[in-house]
């Protein structure tokens, strides 16, 4: 079964303006991945955040994970028309070998 | 410097033929995945190999056999094509182990549609 689940499915902003996606997830994790792809291209990793941490930036990215809520969310500030893609949150738990339980993707378009 | 190859890019075949997709990865990484990923673009993990090992097989048809040759390469042979084997396939590696994040690096996909 979908371990994540995004929100919105899909996000349709400005240039300039924030983005902000969140994921819910269902079991117990050991780390949470955001990852993105463009169109007809493979997944590229964002960022990691572990269980036992809270936020964590990466660039224009800003990450937070709430375990007691099992959601995460991710802001990405001042969007470029670069940044129109489809995000994933991905979930991995401490037995699982590396195995990611993937949500259905949040798909952002940046107008110039 | 391509750090996850797949080919082919796209493959259109008929029903019941057999095909094969190939992956290398140049990472050094000791773990390779095949992930599918449907029309709505959910992405299912199929198998997981570490050091040439099967490790994960979540429950796939047996029409699906993964091959590892060696850690850096991880093919996929798909007998009997069905309508519903049309999808994208991601080959992917990490290097997993205690204190590893395990962020995944994947291939730019295969593009597979069944006639």
């Amino acid at each position: 079964s979908q371990q994540g689940e995004e929100d919105p499915q899909a996000l349709s902003i400005q240039e300039g303006e924030n983005a902000t996606m969140n994921c819910s997830y269902k079991t117990s994790i050991n780390n949470l991945q955001w990852y993105r792809q463009n169109s007809g291209r493979g997944l590229v990793h964002l960022i990691l955040i572990r269980s036992n941490e809270r936020e964590k930036h990466s660039g224009r990215l800003r990450v937070t994970l709430d375990t007691s809520k099992k959601s995460s969310s991710l802001l990405i500030t001042a969007s470029r028309a670069a940044d129109t893609a489809s995000y994933f949150c991905a979930t991995s738990t401490t037995d699982s070998w590396g195995k990611l339980q993937f949500g259905a993707g949040t798909q952002v378009v940046v107008t110039p | 410097d391509t750090a996850v190859s797949q080919t082919p890019k796209y493959l259109v075949t008929q029903m019941g033929n057999d095909k094969s997709i190939k992956c290398e990865q140049n990472l050094g990484h000791d773990t390779m995945y095949w992930y599918k990923q449907d029309s709505k673009k959910f992405l299912k993990i199929m198998f997981s190999y570490n050091n040439k090992e099967l490790i994960i097989n979540e429950t796939v048809p047996n029409r699906f056999s993964p091959k590892s040759p060696d850690k850096a390469h991880l093919n996929l042979h798909i007998n009997s094509l069905e309508l519903g084997d049309s999808a994208v396939y991601f080959c992917a590696s990490s290097q997993v182990g205690a204190g590893v994040g395990n962020e995944q690096f994947f291939g730019p996909g295969t593009r597979l549609t069944v006639l």
